[in-house]
């Protein structure tokens, strides 16, 4: 599978945009950017995906470069509800089995 | 999106009891279920995946004759933690699919288990 690398943590402040990357080098031409959070003790909630465009939503933006190698879940006014782990996943189909990584814990500072 | 619950939410329990944690896809037909569990300060770990009516497939790891898959409806699967342990404490978390290709997944709010 192909694997994705993010920063162990970040920092924002409140109100402020959000870019958290992630780098996927191996990734293969039939590969979908996932983005899921994980707020504490709780599930993980779907945030966005994309296969080659930018992508936006209510949650957030994607950013995928032209190569496909990098990508950067954007958000745009961060509230302290954003506070969560961050994974960027690649998925070849939508419902198979997902493989999360480390993440990126957001912190909001008020 | 799905409307997923999870019961309980949380539970305690003695070394060498069992435990049996049910998930439920509230507004949709689940015939695809996977288990993750989340260990303190680690990532989501997929245990299993099961198909509605059909045995479960463990992952390298996980011992299929103490984490027991039930699927036997497309709205219910059943984890059931045999004889559990203090290391088996951790956040497990279900993740129901539909037969359709989706673009997102559900995930179950969770169930944080507490093994004295």
């Amino acid at each position: 599978d192909a694997k994705t690398t993010q920063p162990n943590s970040m920092e924002s402040n409140e109100e402020e945009p959000v870019h958290l990357p992630c780098n996927h080098s191996t990734i293969s031409g039939t590969d979908y950017i996932h983005w899921y959070r994980q707020l504490p003790s709780q599930g993980p909630e779907y945030v966005i995906h994309g296969l080659t465009s930018n992508v936006n939503n209510r949650m957030a933006s994607l950013a995928i470069a032209e190569d496909r190698k990098s990508s950067t879940l954007i958000l745009h006014r961060a509230t302290l509800r954003d506070a969560a782990v961050y994974y960027c996943i690649l998925t070849n189909f939508g419902n198979e089995k997902l493989t999360f990584g480390t993440g990126t814990r957001l912190t909001i500072i008020p | 999106g799905a409307v997923v619950s999870q019961h309980p939410s949380w539970v305690i329990c003695k070394s060498g009891t069992s435990v049996k944690i049910e998930c439920r896809s509230l507004d949709f037909q689940a015939t695809t279920m996977f288990w993750y569990r989340q260990f303190p300060k680690q990532s989501l770990m997929l245990m299993a995946t099961s198909n509605e009516g059909s045995k479960a497939t463990y992952e390298q790891g996980v011992e299929k004759d103490k984490f027991l898959i039930n699927h036997a409806s497309l709205t219910l699967s059943t984890l059931t933690v045999t004889s559990a342990h203090p290391e088996d404490s951790s956040f497990y978390i279900c993740s129901p699919q539909g037969d359709r290709r989706a673009n997102e997944q559900f995930f179950g709010p969770g169930t944080r288990l507490t093994v004295l």
